[in-house]
Parts: C-alpha cells; structure tokens; sequence
C-alpha cells in the first residue's frame, strides 16, 4: 500500500487569501500525480494530471507544481473565492495501473 | 454525453444478500475501476480494469467481484453482502494512466 499524504486536512481562509497545500508521495517508481477537486454531494473533478519533474500547471486562479526527486506537489489557488470551497484531492499513479489517492484538504472559504 | 453513469443511487441490503453495481461510460475509454470512500479512509481501489476482458484487483477486493464483458460497462458484484461493505461506492473511468479520471455520481449502499 502507498502512502499518499495531505496537509494539511482542512483550512479555513476568508475570501481574496491565496492558500496552497502539499501532497506527499513516495519518490520511487513515479508515473503521474493526480490533482481533483471534489464539492460537497457531486464527484471528484479532475484538474491537473502531472507527469514530469519540474512540471507546472494551471488552470485560472488554480495551479500546481510537481517535484518527483524529492515526492511533494503543491497546489495554490490564487485570490480564494467561496465557489473554492471543496475537497482537494491529491493521486500517485506509480509504474503499475492502480491510482492511490491521498486523504484530501477541505478547504472552506469563508465570504 | 452522459459520461460516467451509476445505478443504482441508492440500495440498502440485509446481510448475506448479493447485489450488482453497473457502471456505464459511453467516452469510448479503456480503464475503468472501482472506489470504496469510508469515513477517514479516503477513496481506495477495489478492482480495476484495463479493457474488455480484463479485471484485476486493487487495494481491497475481498468480498467483490467484477465483470467487464463490454467495453462501456464495469460490473461490481458483491455475492454475499456483510456491515462492513456499507460505503459510497464511486465507478471511474480514464482514456489513459496520464489522463484524469471520469468519476460517476456514486451509489451509496448500506448493509444492515
């Protein structure tokens, strides 16, 4: 079993803050990183499949960034609004076929 | 385009009883698997499959079983239903390993 660690579990922010969170994974045997958003009562939307170290993404106020040597990746959303408040998840896919998925960081931002 | 389709919503089941949970996806997409999400656990694989034909088993598959006899339907089976099954079941689906996932809406099942 791999271990996928969050931090950190939930954060509380109040609207215009910039917030970020880290997924930890083992630094061996990297294939991709996963990033997904989840809202209360729908299902988890991807936002970001990372393969190379070094590798940045975004997508509007949201981006992440990938270190595979060392087995962290950062997300940073930019200008938090309340439609930000979600679960993010983070997934290791290592050289097997199994994505491993990490515990998660409620973010809830407050108006 | 509907994507990723479960049913059923909702099911409440008696000890020992089986049940089949359909997953449908209709993005022409090769992998398909299965997810538990408990309470403190996260999401955690159950069984997966790489294309018609094939099934192989995730992080935790006793207890179930899974048929993929088309390439747009996955099947979760579980034969002989026990407490500790109660869970939100999600189905996924991905084009690729380096693509994100589909994920369903989830059937939440209760075993009493």
């Amino acid at each position: 079993i791999l271990n996928v660690e969050q931090s950190p579990q939930s954060l509380h922010v109040q609207e215009g803050d910039s917030t970020n969170f880290t997924c930890s994974f083992p630094s061996s045997n990297f294939y991709a990183l996963h990033w997904y958003r989840w809202e209360t009562a729908k299902s988890p939307e991807a936002l970001f499949v990372m393969t190379l170290n070094g590798d940045e993404k975004k997508k509007g106020r949201i981006s992440a960034t990938l270190n595979t040597k060392e087995g962290y990746s950062y997300l940073y959303i930019k200008g938090s609004q309340p439609e930000d408040s979600a679960t993010y998840l983070c997934a290791f896919n290592n050289a097997g076929n199994m994505l491993t998925f990490g515990g998660g960081t409620r973010l809830m931002v407050k108006p | 385009n509907a994507g990723v389709t479960q049913t059923p919503k909702f099911r409440v089941l008696k000890t020992g009883q089986s049940m089949t949970l359909l997953c449908a996806q209709d993005m022409n997409h090769e992998y398909m698997y299965w997810y538990r999400q408990d309470p403190g656990m996260g999401l955690r694989l159950i069984h997966y499959s790489v294309g018609e034909g094939t099934t192989a088993k995730g992080e935790v598959p006793d207890g179930y079983n899974v048929s993929r006899l088309k390439k747009q339907n996955f099947l979760l089976g579980l034969e002989s239903a026990a407490p500790s099954q109660t869970s939100v079941y999600f189905c996924a689906s991905s084009y690729s390993r380096t693509y994100g996932y589909t994920f369903g809406s989830g059937t939440r099942l209760t075993v009493v």
